[in-house]
């Protein structure tokens, strides 16, 4: 049973470019969360997405977007890269049968923007 | 809004002794509260919840954590501290009223030989 994974493990953009990261969800969970994590900092919500539709956002502009698809695949899109924007990007998967159900993290993608 | 906190950037413990990690919450609703580790370069794993019912809670790896409502606290423990358990720990909260989950900042958990 697979895991949560992402890709690419590592990228490196120049600011003011466009980047896109995916996610493939634990196999059964139907919601994927993304997760911002700054160096030595705690996972900061970005938002959650369930049935293909933004379920939950957190503090983050506009510049951030996601998407999910059928599969409950999804992807991460965030335009005009600013050099804050470095960081581990990690996203999430659970069931959202009820409340309370633990995530499954993937390991992450390494943004680094120069 | 829900807010955790996790008061000490660094725990120290001998190999063999007990360990706690602290951690306080703060929710509209009822809590549902989670411990994370995570291991350098890696995402992060899960140790343990709490949903409702018995307030002490048993997880993996031998990790335990109370919950304690009226001083609004999720400590993290374990009887006997391992080498392998050196990682930096997470405490996370939702509450039955949203399902975004808050985490706290962070703390680096050191056992010592």
């Amino acid at each position: 049973d697979a895991g949560v994974t992402q890709s690419p493990t590592h990228l490196i953009k120049t600011r003011g470019q466009q980047v896109t990261l995916r996610c493939s969800p634990k196999s059964g969970h139907d919601t994927v969360s993304w997760y911002q994590q700054a160096l030595g900092q705690g996972p900061q919500f970005i938002f959650q997405y369930y049935e293909e539709e933004e379920r939950q956002r957190g503090n983050f502009p506009d510049r951030f977007s996601g998407h999910q698809f059928p599969n409950y695949s999804s992807e991460l899109n965030v335009n005009a890269l600013l050099l804050g924007d470095s960081a581990l990007y990690l996203c999430a998967s659970s069931l959202s049968l009820g409340q309370g159900y633990e995530q499954y993290f993937g390991p992450g993608t390494r943004l680094t923007v120069t | 809004a829900q807010s955790v906190a996790q008061p000490e950037d660094q725990v120290n413990v001998a190999e063999g002794n007990p360990l706690t990690v602290k951690c306080t919450y703060s929710v509209s609703g009822n809590p549902y509260l989670f411990w994370y580790v995570q291991y350098p370069n890696r995402g992060l794993q899960f140790l343990l919840k709490y949903i409702t019912g018995d307030n002490l809670v048993k997880g993996s790896y031998g990790f335990e954590a109370e919950f304690n409502k009226s001083q609004t606290s999720f400590h993290l423990k374990k009887p006997s501290a391992l080498v392998s358990d050196s990682a930096l720990y997470f405490c996370a909260v939702s509450d039955n009223r949203d399902d975004k989950i808050i985490f706290g900042k962070g703390t680096r958990l050191h056992i010592l030989p």
